[in-house]
């Protein structure tokens, strides 16, 4: 049975550092790995889509990186804001009826 | 274009009672998917269906049954609610099953008594 984890589990940092969030996963047999954002009392918002044949994908202050072999995936954020403040959470899709397997979060806070 | 829409947005029920939480996706996906999110526990699938016509169990089955006569929506069913079953509940849908991404609905938070 696929395991994600995430670490840390929560974060705290002034605004404007750069930030990498870690996420392991226990089966290297995936096809993809989602990235998402959840705001409190929300929905979950998609971030990156990383296939299992690619190694990172990169969307504005976004970059993700998925290294199957090892297990892991990183999801770095550059110059981070206060709205950057949320839940991050990593997925991992092994098809049918795994559908995604999610850790548990990050809860990232930037300061002002 | 709204993506994906729940009903409702929140319900008190009691136990034993059957319950509907409605789903519906405006983006013509062909696979749609039910998740609960616990405190503790993540996010974990309910039920899949891939496309149309067809559905699947996923890590939490029991107590829940679901149904996909069209493209569009995708219900899921507590026959009779117990308070376990207390959790907030994502529908979520995807273009292709295996390699597009999940978009989320904004939720269900269902509180059995």
């Amino acid at each position: 049975k696929q395991e994600v984890t995430q670490i840390p589990a929560a974060l705290s940092v002034p605004e404007g550092e750069n930030l990498v969030l870690n996420c392991s996963f226990t089966d290297s047999a995936i096809y993809n790995l989602q990235w998402f954002r959840q705001d409190p009392g929300k929905g979950l918002t998609s971030l990156l889509l990383i296939q299992s044949s690619q190694r990172e994908q990169t969307s504005g202050r976004l970059n993700a990186s998925l290294d199957k072999s090892s297990g892991r995936s990183t999801l770095y954020i550059a110059a981070s804001q206060p709205g950057d403040s949320a839940t991050y959470l990593c997925a991992a899709f092994g098809g049918g009826a795994d559908g995604l397997t999610f850790g548990k979060g990050t809860h990232l806070i930037i300061q002002p | 274009i709204a993506g994906i829409t729940q009903a409702p947005t929140s319900q008190i029920l009691a136990a034993g009672r059957r319950m509907t939480l409605r789903c519906t996706q405006d983006m013509r996906h062909n696979a749609m998917y039910w998740y609960r999110q616990d405190l503790g526990l993540g996010l974990r699938l309910i039920h899949y269906s891939n496309t149309a016509g067809t559905t699947g169990k996923g890590e939490v089955p029991d107590g829940y049954s679901v149904s996909r006569a069209n493209t569009d929506d995708f219900p899921l069913t507590l026959a009779s609610a117990v308070p376990s079953q207390t959790s907030v509940y994502f529908c979520a849908s995807s273009d292709g099953p295996f390699t597009d991404t999940q978009y989320f609905g904004p939720g269900t938070r269902l509180t059995v008594l």
